[in-house]
């Protein structure tokens, strides 16, 4: 009973550095989303996927894109990593193309820019 | 004004207590108010949903729903220990079109 699933679990890159996290959910949701989480200031969204073929920006899009690469997956990707993208990144999916229906969590991922 | 407000705390109740959760938010067409559980170092947990004004009991949880004060709490009977977490309220925000999270307020509970 996996859910959603993130890899890698934790991470150090040093500044400049590309990297790409993982997300894949095996609930036949047709929405995912990418969300970053720091002290004090909630879960803020990145992006999002409403179905299958389409991406939208969230709140804090810049510095990261991002690839559905099929219903089941959808990774973020770092291109040229800075220190302010230190934090925890956190998968999620929901059930319907709606993000008004609640979401259920991956178990992020804890990454540091050096 | 940030969108969606909770107190951060912690709010430290004695075991056995109720302990009484709140969050207010900003945009009036909201219409789905969600309350999360986080326990240090994991990952948000659904545990209430609520649409309608009034209450929503499930289990030891009772989530308040008041669209015209504009606020949603969260109610926990007969606390725990292991409620001891970080409680999240996320708001879907029909003029933005997303789910907004405040950014928690932590719970201890002592023994």
């Amino acid at each position: 009973n996996a859910g959603v699933t993130q890899t890698p679990k934790f991470q150090v890159l040093k500044t400049g550095q590309s990297m790409t996290l993982q997300c894949a959910q095996d609930m036949n949701h047709n929405s995912m989303y990418w969300y970053r989480q720091d002290p004090g200031m909630g879960l803020r969204l990145i992006y999002y996927s409403a179905s299958e073929g389409t991406t939208d920006k969230g709140e804090v899009p810049n510095g990261y894109n991002v690839s559905r690469l099929n219903k089941r997956e959808f990774s973020l990707r770092l291109e040229s990593a800075a220190p302010s993208q230190t934090s925890v990144y956190f998968c999620a999916s929901s059930e319907v193309g709606r993000v008004d229906q609640p979401q259920h969590f991956g178990d992020g991922t804890r990454l540091s820019i050096l | 004004q940030k969108e969606v407000e909770q107190n951060s705390g912690p709010l430290s109740v004695p075991e056995g207590a109720i302990a009484s959760l709140n969050c207010t938010y900003s945009d009036r067409v909201s219409q789905s108010f969600f309350w999360y559980r986080q326990y240090s170092g994991k990952s948000p947990e659904l545990i209430m949903s609520i649409y309608s004004n009034g209450d929503k009991e499930d289990g030891r949880f009772t989530a308040q729903l008041n669209k015209a004060s504009q606020y949603v709490s969260l109610l926990i009977r007969d606390s725990q220990p292991s409620d001891s977490a970080t409680y999240l309220c996320a708001v879907f925000s029909g003029g933005y079109n997303k789910l907004i999270f405040g950014a928690g307020t932590r719970l201890a509970v002592h023994p």
